[in-house]
């Protein structure tokens, strides 16, 4: 089925351990997006890629790297987990870029635990 | 202050109730989303807006580009409505970027 696939859909890291979570459309969307949903608090974005080998930071990057080698992947890495990035994850894309977008898609999450 | 800001934050309704849930904001935007999330999931696509009035089934979304408002309407509710409803802009550019609203908690009881 098309859409936006996350693996894994849990994580449960030690402080310090570094991981990577996975996203892949196949859908041709060009804007694929990482963001981080915490309680009381609405989503917020981490990184963004507006094509294959571009990537920006968003509102909340520290912590986090990215890569956009492909148009279908944008896995996240977390460098050396810290107990403030416990959150559940979502990656979404979505395309038609420079004017509104036809909609975006979102991943089914994945729920990361650092201990 | 939140560029968007939803309210109610939580909502309980009885089931075959008309419910409407608001949004605004204070940015400028190409578009605004109304998002789906039930408990444990993931977030489903409702609505995308740039003017006007949206119907699918039972969901109505309106949008007032003006007054910086939208609501989102769910005409005779059923329990399977139950979930968190999330407004999202989306500024304008070549970025594309959403800005997220906290959500609004609805429960539907039988």
């Amino acid at each position: 089925n098309a859409g936006v696939t996350q693996t894994p859909k849990f994580q449960v890291l030690k402080t310090g351990q570094s991981m990577t979570l996975q996203c892949a459309q196949d859908m041709n969307h060009e804007y694929m997006s990482w963001y981080r949903q915490d309680p009381g608090m609405g989503l917020r974005l981490i990184h963004y890629s507006v094509g294959a080998g571009i990537t920006d930071q968003g509102e909340v990057p520290n912590g986090y790297n990215v890569s956009r080698s492909t148009t279908e992947d944008f896995p996240l890495r977390l460098l050396s987990a810290a107990p403030s990035q416990t959150s559940v994850y979502f990656c979404a894309s979505s395309t038609a870029l420079g004017r509104f977008s036809y909609g975006y898609t979102f991943g089914s999450g994945t729920r990361l635990t650092v201990v | 202050k939140n560029e968007v800001e939803q309210s109610p934050q939580n909502l309980t309704a009885q089931e075959g109730e008309f419910i409407t849930i608001n949004c605004s904001y204070s940015v400028g935007i190409s578009a605004l989303h109304w998002l789906q999330q039930h408990p444990g999931g993931g977030i489903v696509s409702l609505f995308m807006l740039s003017s006007g009035k949206k119907k699918h089934g039972r969901l109505i979304a309106t949008i007032n580009i003006q007054e910086k408002h939208s609501s989102l309407h769910i005409t005779a509710s059923h329990p399977r409505d139950s979930a968190v409803y999330i407004c999202a802009v989306e500024e304008g550019g070549a970025t594309n970027k959403l800005i997220f609203g906290t959500g609004t908690l609805l429960a539907v009881q039988p």
